[in-house]
């Protein structure tokens, strides 16, 4: 089946330190990969996506993050949090042949000052 | 750019009413929107794919009688929850689908929150 797994739930990180968010896919032919935002009782904002172009994909807001497809993965890092980064963050993946998307479980960011 | 707008972003109604959720495509045209569900603190999960002109397509396990989808036109969907219960209670969200294929680009809206008494 078609999955994508956000290996932690919960990630808390001091402000001024990186991030990382972990993300794995189960294998297709070139999918397409996206990082999404969620802030509380909001809509969802599109951080950056990977459609076969260049693995390292630089988004909005400092983020970037690299397909790997070795690994299946698609990491989303930067290099210095900021509190106003505290959010839930999506893995979500475009299987080939499907235009909705699949969504992984999410991962909660929590920045300290 | 784009931009998808639902309407209304937060309702309450009571048991075994029905309410209805609008999402526009406020400057492109959607043949395909989405609508999706999201229970607290958990991940979305896709309800039904509405296709303008024709019948929605759900996921296995959504009651298409409980969850009526109409897509009249290119820039309209609506989802209406029928004789709502309390455990329909929940953050609805769509997206609608900028271009044509498996290719054409996803906006979202800001989501509907639902509360069913």
């Amino acid at each position: 089946a078609q999955s994508v797994t956000q290996l932690d739930s919960h990630v808390s990180v001091s402000e001024g330190t990186p991030v990382l968010l972990r993300c794995n896919y189960s294998s297709s032919y070139s999918p397409s990969l996206f990082w999404y935002v969620q802030h509380p009782n909001k809509g969802l904002q599109l951080l950056l996506k990977y459609t076969s172009a260049a693995t390292l994909v630089k988004g909005i807001n400092g983020f970037e993050a690299e397909f790997k497809k070795s690994e299946t993965s698609f990491h989303l890092t930067k290099p210095s949090a900021h509190m106003s980064d505290a959010a839930e963050y999506f893995c979500v993946v475009r299987y080939t042949g499907r235009r909705a998307l699949t969504f992984g479980s999410g991962t909660r960011l929590q920045v300290q000052p | 750019g784009a931009v998808v707008s639902q309407h209304p972003s937060r309702v309450i109604c009571k048991s075994g009413t029905s309410v209805k959720i609008e999402c526009r495509s406020l400057d492109f045209q959607a043949t395909t929107m989405f609508w999706y569900r999201q229970f607290p603190k958990k991940s979305l999960m896709l309800m039904a794919t509405s296709n303008e002109g024709s019948k929605a397509t759900y996921e296995q396990g959504v009651e298409k009688d409980k969850f009526l989808i109409n897509h009249a036109s290119l820039t309209l969907s609506t989802l209406t929850v029928t004789s709502a219960h309390p455990e329909d209670s929940s953050f609805y969200i769509c997206s609608a689908s900028r271009g044509g294929g498996n290719t054409g680009e996803l906006f979202f809206g800001e989501g509907s929150r639902l509360t069913v008494l």
